[in-house]
């Protein structure tokens, strides 16, 4: 099963809401990840977790805040976005935070700020 | 900095063609190169993953290599059929754990 859950699909929010983003693998993956990627425009980093710590966070502003509950779940927190933050969040998880693992995406969670 | 080439930005061919997308990348210091596609509105789906000690993996249709040396890699893909068409990204993995992805392949094969 090399499957990472993605939830919600779809999101709009304004920009005073408070929203999360979830995601989810049972492969017993010790890292995980948060890309976003806008349209027509590859993935770009956020952040990684290696072993339910923070390991890297790539300056994004403190409006999104990553958290990592247990080895298998991974939460994004949304608060006073922007619009120019509406994007395809994608959730990725790999064997552990070593590099040279296949790296497996989630199908991400569309978010719109309106 | 890495940065991750792919060329052409977009691609139609008929059923049937075989073809190339090519990826090159500026720092030969990678521990993998891997290729994903990603279907419109979709998540990425992992292809291929090549090892930065390694020249080729093959998956049934797909053949890509490595050519760690020169910063390039090429995903090979036999008798291509309309199920195919997606955006294809290489990205590579340097020391840092980072995927660096390039720019995309936008193929298109014509039923």
């Amino acid at each position: 099963d090399t499957e990472v859950t993605q939830t919600p699909k779809h999101l709009v929010m304004g920009m005073t809401n408070k929203k999360s983003l979830k995601c989810e693998q049972h492969m017993g993956h010790r890292a995980m990840y948060w890309y976003k990627q806008k349209a027509k425009k590859p993935p770009e980093l956020m952040f990684v977790y290696s072993y339910e710590k923070l390991s890297i966070n790539e300056s994004v502003p403190s409006r999104f805040s990553p958290e990592c509950p247990n080895s298998s779940l991974l939460n994004l927190h949304l608060h006073a976005l922007q619009p120019e933050d509406s994007a395809l969040y994608l959730c990725a998880s790999s064997q552990d935070g070593v590099s040279g693992n296949t790296i497996y995406f989630g199908e991400g969670s569309w978010l719109t700020v309106v | 900095k890495q940065e991750v080439t792919q060329i052409p930005a977009a691609l139609s061919v008929p059923e049937g063609e075989n073809l190339v997308l090519n990826c090159s990348f500026t720092d030969s210091a990678i521990y993998n190169l891997q290729w994903f596609r990603q279907d419109p509105g979709k998540g990425l789906t992992s292809l291929l993953l090549i090892q930065s000690s390694q020249r080729e993996q093959t998956s049934g249709r797909l053949n890509a290599s490595l050519d760690k040396s020169s910063g390039r890699s090429t995903l090979y893909i036999a008798a291509s059929q309309p199920g195919d068409s997606a955006t294809y990204l290489c990205a590579v993995d340097g020391a840092t754990n980072k995927l660096i992805f390039g720019t995309g392949t936008l193929l298109a094969v014509q039923p």
